[in-house]
């Protein structure tokens, strides 16, 4: 089966650390986004990468990096910058025929102990 | 700034009754818009989308009605059903980025 997968399905980490969420997709698609949801805000993009070797920030980039090294793979590190990190992480991608339809993965809730 | 608003935040509705939900924006340089649907604890799942040719798109129970000269664009579930509870995001894209701009959300709930 196609899809994207996310993990881990849920993260705990303390004040202080590093942690990476995981993306992977067997669709071949070119872009992938990395969204973050809170309670009453919508989705608010993060990073996105429209090729390998290639990202830039969302709206809301401080606090976080990404790295594409593989077209199928796009992992998102919330570094102990990000002021507030507790939130639900999704990750998404789009072809290129249909660059504007982004297909979303489970998701991952990550909790700051 | 929001340039997707999204009304109301919250909407009960009755089992075959009618749910309507809105979105106006802001960009006019946007020319595509889905609505997503988000279960619990599960990521969005695209729903129907509709591009500014078009004034009206309907996929089943589910409508997208357009309004290009007022920027405002809704969805309609004819017939809502327990099923349909859920979280709908709108969202608008356009330019060379393809970057989605999403709504608040709207919280349905459809009962029994």
């Amino acid at each position: 089966d196609g899809g994207i997968t996310q993990s881990p399905k849920y993260l705990f980490r303390k004040e202080g650390q590093n942690v990476t969420l995981s993306c992977e997709q067997n669709l071949n698609h070119d872009a992938m986004y990395w969204y973050r949801q809170d309670p009453g805000q919508g989705l608010r993009l993060i990073y996105y990468s429209q090729i390998v070797n290639d990202f830039q920030k969302g709206d809301i980039a401080e606090g976080y990096s990404v790295s594409r090294e593989k077209k199928e793979s796009f992992p998102l590190t919330v570094t102990s910058a990000q002021k507030n990190p507790t939130a639900f992480y999704l990750c998404a991608s789009s072809t290129p025929t249909e660059a504007d339809t982004q297909y979303f993965g489970p998701g991952t809730r990550l909790t700051v102990l | 700034q929001q340039q997707v608003k999204q009304s109301p935040q919250s909407l009960i509705v009755q089992k075959g009754g009618i749910s309507i939900i809105n979105c106006a924006y802001e960009n006019t340089a946007f020319d595509y818009f889905p609505w997503y649907q988000q279960f619990p604890g599960k990521g969005p799942a695209l729903l129907i989308a509709i591009r500014p040719d078009v004034s009206e798109k309907k996929e089943g129970r589910f409508t997208i009605s357009f309004n290009k000269s007022a920027k405002q664009f809704s969805l309609h579930i004819m017939d809502s059903q327990p099923g349909d509870s859920a979280t709908y995001f709108c969202a608008a894209s356009g330019g060379s980025n393809y970057k989605l701009t999403f709504g608040k959300g709207t919280l349905l709930t459809v009962n029994p």
